[in-house]
């Protein structure tokens, strides 16, 4: 098993512009996580799904948008660019959402500069 | 509203010494605990978790932690630190409400002399 993979491993992105990061796990699990890790911070989350076709926000869900279209994909938009959104961000899966018997197992992460 | 405060951003050891990375949290309910690690480059990976039952949790690569409700923590230790042990360690709240969120600590990095 390949886990969970993340690509690509690092992007710079102008003001403004959009792109996509893709996240996808061969373990098939249910639950699907989007985190950001800013530098000093925990990580927050900001967006989850818990199958196919069904996705909800999480703490920090503003200018991203997510779409569940098959349990192995989780793929995060970002639409326009802002600074802010400068970042690490980690997929993560889990067979449970029971945290007595699920463990999220984390992809490697996207770096994200946006200038 | 649930919290978490890692006591010292940055903790250094000699190999071969105690490890106690340090855990508070804010709770009205005793939560789920976690203790996960992250090397460079490289996502999360959980070390331990306290669910319920006993208060002293092993975990993966000899850590372990207590929960102690009295002081609401969840100290990380180990007794010998070995040089493949530095790396970043994050400690994580979640309620028993059955919601999603996980509250996570800012991290502390662990440097190991040798």
């Amino acid at each position: 098993n390949a886990g969970v993979t993340q690509t690509p491993k690092f992007r710079i992105l102008k003001i403004g512009q959009s792109m996509t990061l893709q996240c996808t796990q061969d373990m098939n699990h249910n639950y699907m996580y989007w985190y950001r890790q800013d530098p000093g911070m925990g990580l927050k989350l900001i967006y989850y799904s818990v199958g196919a076709g069904i996705t909800d926000k999480g703490e920090v869900p503003n200018g991203y948008n997510v779409s569940r279209s098959t349990t192995e994909d989780f793929p995060l938009r970002l639409e326009l660019a802002a600074p802010s959104q400068t970042s690490v961000y980690f997929c993560a899966s889990s067979t449970s959402r029971n945290p007595a018997q699920e463990t999220q197992y984390f992809g490697p992460g996207t770096r994200l500069l946006v200038l | 509203a649930q919290s978490v405060t890692q006591l010292g951003s940055h903790v250094s050891v000699s190999e071969g010494a105690l490890v106690l990375l340090r855990c508070n949290y804010s709770s009205s309910v005793p939560p789920y605990l976690f203790w996960y690690v992250q090397y460079p480059n490289q996502g999360l990976q959980l070390l331990l978790k306290y669910t319920t039952g006993a208060t002293l949790v092993k975990g993966i690569n000899g850590f372990e932690a207590e929960f102690k409700k009295s002081e609401t923590s969840f100290h990380l230790t180990k007794p010998s630190a070995h040089m493949s042990d530095a790396a970043e360690y994050f400690c994580a709240v979640r309620g028993r409400g059955g919601g999603f969120k996980t509250i996570f600590g800012a991290g502390t990095r662990l440097f190991v002399k040798a």
